[in-house]
């Protein structure tokens, strides 16, 4: 049962490009997530919202912005990709602040040319 | 932050036979540790988690330990199987973290039939 949507599930870009990635969950929850999977499998979150407000924002590139109108939708900007940029990005939502379940989207695998 | 030390961080087993994956933490005020588990190309679900309030926790042919002292945690597979072979992660997080889930490096486990 997939209650943590994402699209898309691929993109191909450019270096220099813009992309946007979206995420939707079906859950109630309070809490959502961005992560970053790379090559090697390692997770790193990168942003965290509850209820609208940032409560997470991890050493990432300013490149980065997370984006989100309501608790159940947190997408995720990418301006001027670069090749380090490639990997899969996951989206995830629990209902409390980080003491309980995460659930992951499929994922976005973004590779960058 | 956590730091969340996991090893091994490949692990090949022959069908039948038990898997044992640990993990250490810093934080003495972690109190949720959840495992999750990814198959290839899918997204990781969380399979068993334990809380500070226990020490031992069996599920399905899995068992969790937590020794708070020592801050290291366990999983142990028994019976393993095929369909057993994937990435897990262990995770901690708690009050004491702001609430974020810090994640392993990961173990990729094969199971040879």
């Amino acid at each position: 049962e997939t209650a943590v949507f994402q699209t898309p599930n691929y993109h191909v870009t450019q270096v220099g490009n813009e992309v946007s990635f979206n995420c939707k969950q079906t859950l109630g929850h309070d809490t959502m997530y961005w992560y970053k999977q790379d090559s090697k499998k390692l997770l790193k979150i990168m942003f965290s919202y509850n209820n609208k407000q940032l409560i997470v924002n991890e050493t990432v590139p300013r490149r980065f912005s997370p984006q989100s109108s309501d608790k159940a939708h947190l997408n995720l900007r990418i301006k001027s990709v670069e090749p380090e940029d490639s990997a899969v990005y996951l989206c995830a939502s629990s209902s409390g602040t980080g003491v309980e379940t995460l659930y992951f989207g499929s994922g976005t695998r973004l590779t960058v040319l | 932050g956590e730091q969340v030390e996991q090893l091994p961080s490949i692990l090949r087993v022959q069908e039948g036979s038990s898997a044992s994956i640990n993990c250490t933490y810093e934080n003495s005020a972690s109190n949720y540790f959840p495992w999750y588990k990814q198959e290839p190309g899918e997204n990781p679900k969380l399979i068993i988690d334990i809380r500070s309030n226990m020490e031992r926790k069996q599920t399905q042919g899995l068992i969790v330990l937590l020794d708070k002292k020592a801050k290291r945690f366990s999983l142990h597979i028994t019976d393993t199987q095929p369909g057993d072979s994937a990435m897990y992660f262990c995770a901690a997080s708690g009050e004491g973290n702001n609430n974020r889930i810090f994640f392993g490096d990961g173990t990729q486990l094969v199971v040879k039939p």
